[in-house]
């Protein structure tokens, strides 16, 4: 079974440029969060999608970012424009949990941005 | 919401020694308590968790004990091995309305030297 994708693996982009991430969730799993991880803090959430629709983007760091579902699969997440603090590290995870269960997340391998 | 801190942010041990290293978390309201572990380059993968029923997990060479009272809970890992190098990440959960998001410690960067 493929785990969770994401592309690409790393960016570099300048300030004021637009990236676009994709994440590929395991399939049948209707659950799909982003986090990201900045140099040496922690791993932190951006948002959770249950199928197509945001359960929860409380931690989306502001107005520059969008993430998409369309259809329920795959998620795009693009900032635009993209600032010097947006450098890091975004995961994509996935999982089965449904109800009050919070079920094993699989993470993607991540992709590195870098914004110069 | 939720904070998780984690200590310590490095740690080095010699190969057979134990490794210990532990989180507090400020929700009471949190009831899951994973464990990830990733290793440079790879993706986190769960290696252990608790739920708040259960005061201690184990799992071969690693255990995780949960002190609901004193809201933290710890990762033990013995006979450590130079592959059990790799940055841990402990999380906590709190359950309700749809969202199941984790709240991650800073991480401990662990190097077992041989």
């Amino acid at each position: 079974e493929a785990g969770v994708t994401q592309f690409p693996s790393h960016s570099v982009i300048e300030k004021g440029q637009t990236v676009t991430l994709r994440c590929d969730p395991i399939s049948g799993h209707d659950n799909l969060y982003w986090y990201r991880r900045v140099m040496g803090k922690e791993i932190k959430f951006l948002l959770h999608f249950v199928k197509e629709s945001k359960q929860d983007e409380s931690g989306m760091p502001n107005n520059r970012f969008l993430a998409e579902r369309t259809g329920g699969t795959y998620s795009t997440l693009k900032v635009q424009p993209a600032e010097l603090e947006d450098s890091g590290v975004y995961f994509c995870a996935s999982s089965h949990g449904t109800g009050g269960d919070t079920g094993e997340l699989f993470f993607g391998e991540g992709s590195r941005l870098t914004v110069l | 919401g939720e904070n998780v801190e984690q200590h310590p942010s490095t740690l080095s041990v010699q190969e057979g020694d134990s490794a210990v290293i532990k989180c507090t978390y400020s929700d009471s309201a949190s009831n899951y308590f994973p464990w990830y572990k990733q290793e440079l380059g790879k993706r986190p993968q769960l290696i252990i968790d608790i739920r708040s029923n259960v005061g201690e997990k184990k799992d071969q060479r690693i255990a995780v004990t949960l002190n609901k009272t004193a809201k933290h809970f710890s990762l033990h890992i013995t006979e450590t091995q130079p592959e059990d190098s790799a940055v841990y990440f402990c999380a906590a959960s709190i359950p309700g309305a749809g969202s199941y998001q984790l709240t991650f410690g800073k991480g401990t960067k662990l190097s077992v030297i041989p």
